[in-house]
């Protein structure tokens, strides 16, 4: 267990709809990244969230959006879903937006099926 | 080409022989590397993380970095049948920590 929170475990949405996906992060840590993981692939980085403001971000499109709070949880959401975001969705916190990633703990994931 | 290479498996390998799992990187710059354990349905697990050229143990498991030829190894000695899983190979690119994935080597070890 590694402190790090995600809701819901499952998801299910029709394509066109939005979706919005929650993250606790583990105690002490401010920064808060998420990432991508299709059937067979690697994780994929979407953004990273530092004191409440975006930080980086990969090769997505705009309808990604996030989210950051005072208390450093987060929320993913995702707009006109398409068949191509069913996915796993993982959420990293760590106590650093700086330094090498070896301090970057996962949650266990939201698994999004769009049909 | 792709940031981060690994032959996807499976890799079979009996319990208690060594496994031994590749990767080769394109960015020269990459100063972090990591390898990841992941079971089925699971989310990724931080297995090993090395800097340096040369080879770094932990336990049963092994980092081996060769910055000049963009290689990174990770060797599972006493091999179980609990290592049977995808093994992530990856590395931090940039200064936010946004950690770059290879697609994973799915390991069996056979009993």
């Amino acid at each position: 267990e590694t402190g790090v929170t995600q809701s819901p475990t499952h998801l299910i949405k029709t394509r066109g709809q939005q979706v919005t996906l929650r993250c606790s992060s583990q105690s002490g840590h401010n920064t808060v990244s998420w990432y991508q993981q299709a059937l067979g692939q690697g994780p994929q980085f979407i953004f990273q969230y530092y004191r409440e403001e975006e930080n980086g971000r990969g090769n997505f499109p705009p309808r990604f959006s996030g989210l950051q709070f005072p208390n450093y949880s987060s929320e993913l959401n995702v707009n006109a879903l398409e068949l191509d975001d069913s996915a796993l969705y993982l959420c990293a916190s760590s106590p650093t937006r700086q330094g090498p990633a070896d301090t970057q703990y996962f949650g266990p994931g939201t698994r999004l099926t769009v049909l | 080409q792709k940031e981060v290479e690994q032959n996807s498996g499976p890799l079979s390998v009996p319990e208690g022989a060594i496994a031994s799992l590749n990767c080769t990187y394109s960015d020269r710059g990459s100063q972090s590397f990591f390898w990841y354990r992941q079971y089925s349905g699971k989310s990724p697990e931080l297995i090993m993380f090395i800097y340096s050229n040369g080879d770094k143990e932990d336990g049963r498991f092994t980092a081996q970095l060769n910055k000049a030829s963009q290689y990174v190894s990770l060797l599972i000695r006493d091999s179980q049948p609990s290592d049977s899983a995808t093994y992530l190979c990856a590395l931090d690119s940039g200064g936010y920590q946004k950690v770059t994935f290879g697609t994973g080597t799915k390991l069996q070890v056979i009993p």
